[in-house]
C-alpha cells in the first residue's frame, strides 16, 4: 500500500515571499502520478499541479513549481511570490495507474498555509 | 468547467437514522469517488465507482454503502448513522485512468 507523508501541519509565510511545502511518499511502483491539491477556507478543493513519475522535468504552473526527487521519493511544492489568496490547506496525493477501473488517490494529512501581510 | 455538486452543505442527523448524501457531476465522467475528511487524517477514500452500477471499496468502507444508477449521480448511504461518522464528506469525479479528480464543495455531517 502507498503512504503519503506531510510532516508540516502548519506553515506561515509573508506576502511576496517564497515557501516550500514538503511531501514524501512510499511505493514500490514505477509508474505513478503525484498531485498537489489546494483547499481554501470554506471552498472547493482544486488541483494546483501534477507530475508524472516518468518525467524527469519538474512541473511548473505560474508561481507554483515542484521539486520531484524520484529516488528519494520526495515531492515538494514551492510557491513563489506568495499571495493572500494562497492561504489554504494543501494536500499532497499519490496515484498509481490502474487499468480497467478507476485510479485511486492516496492523500497526505495536509499542510495548512497562512499567508500574512 | 467541470461542476460537481453535493445535495447539502450542512446536515444534522440523529444516531440510527439512515442518511443519504448525493453527488452529481455534469461532465460525463465515468469515475466517481466518496471521501471523508477529518482533521489530522487528510482525505480517506470510502467507495468509488468506475461505471454505472459498478463500485469498489476504498480504504474505509465499513458502515457505508453506495449506489450509482445513473452515470452523473453517485450516492453515499449511511445505513445507521453513528456519532463516529460525524465528518466532512467530499465527492469527486474524473475521466480516464489517471486524470485529475474534480471535487464538490463537501457536506459537513453531524450525527448527534
Amino acid at each position: 500500500a502507498q503512504t503519503v507523508t506531510q510532516s508540516q501541519p502548519e506553515m506561515s509565510v509573508q506576502e511576496a515571499e517564497t515557501v516550500t511545502l514538503s511531501c514524501t511518499y512510499d511505493t514500490s511502483e514505477n509508474n505513478y502520478y503525484l498531485f498537489w491539491y489546494k483547499q481554501p477556507p470554506s471552498r472547493q478543493m482544486i488541483l494546483v499541479i501534477r507530475q508524472e513519475a516518468y518525467k524527469q522535468q519538474n512541473a511548473t504552473e505560474n508561481r507554483f513549481s515542484v521539486n520531484f526527487q524520484k529516488a528519494a521519493k520526495s515531492f515538494s511544492l514551492k510557491i513563489s511570490d506568495s499571495q493572500l489568496g494562497d492561504t489554504a490547506m494543501y494536500f499532497c496525493a499519490f496515484m498509481k495507474r490502474r487499468t480497467g477501473t478507476a485510479s485511486k488517490l492516496t492523500f497526505g494529512t495536509g499542510t495548512r498555509l497562512q499567508v500574512t501581510l | 468547467d467541470v461542476k460537481v455538486t453535493q445535495s447539502s452543505r450542512y446536515l444534522v442527523k440523529r444516531t440510527g437514522e439512515k442518511v443519504f448524501l448525493e453527488c452529481v457531476q455534469d461532465m460525463d465522467h465515468e469515475n466517481m469517488f466518496w471521501y471523508r475528511q477529518d482533521p489530522g487524517l487528510g482525505l480517506r477514500l470510502i467507495y468509488f465507482s468506475y461505471d454505472v452500477k459498478m463500485k469498489e471499496k476504498g480504504d474505509i468502507p465499513e458502515g457505508y454503502s453506495v449506489s450509482r444508477e445513473k452515470k452523473e449521480r453517485f450516492s453515499l448511504i449511511l445505513e445507521s448513522a453513528s456519532t463516529n461518522q460525524t465528518s466532512m464528506y467530499l465527492c469527486a469525479s474524473s475521466s480516464g485512468d489517471y486524470n485529475e479528480q474534480f471535487f464538490g464543495p463537501g457536506t459537513r455531517l453531524t450525527v448527534l
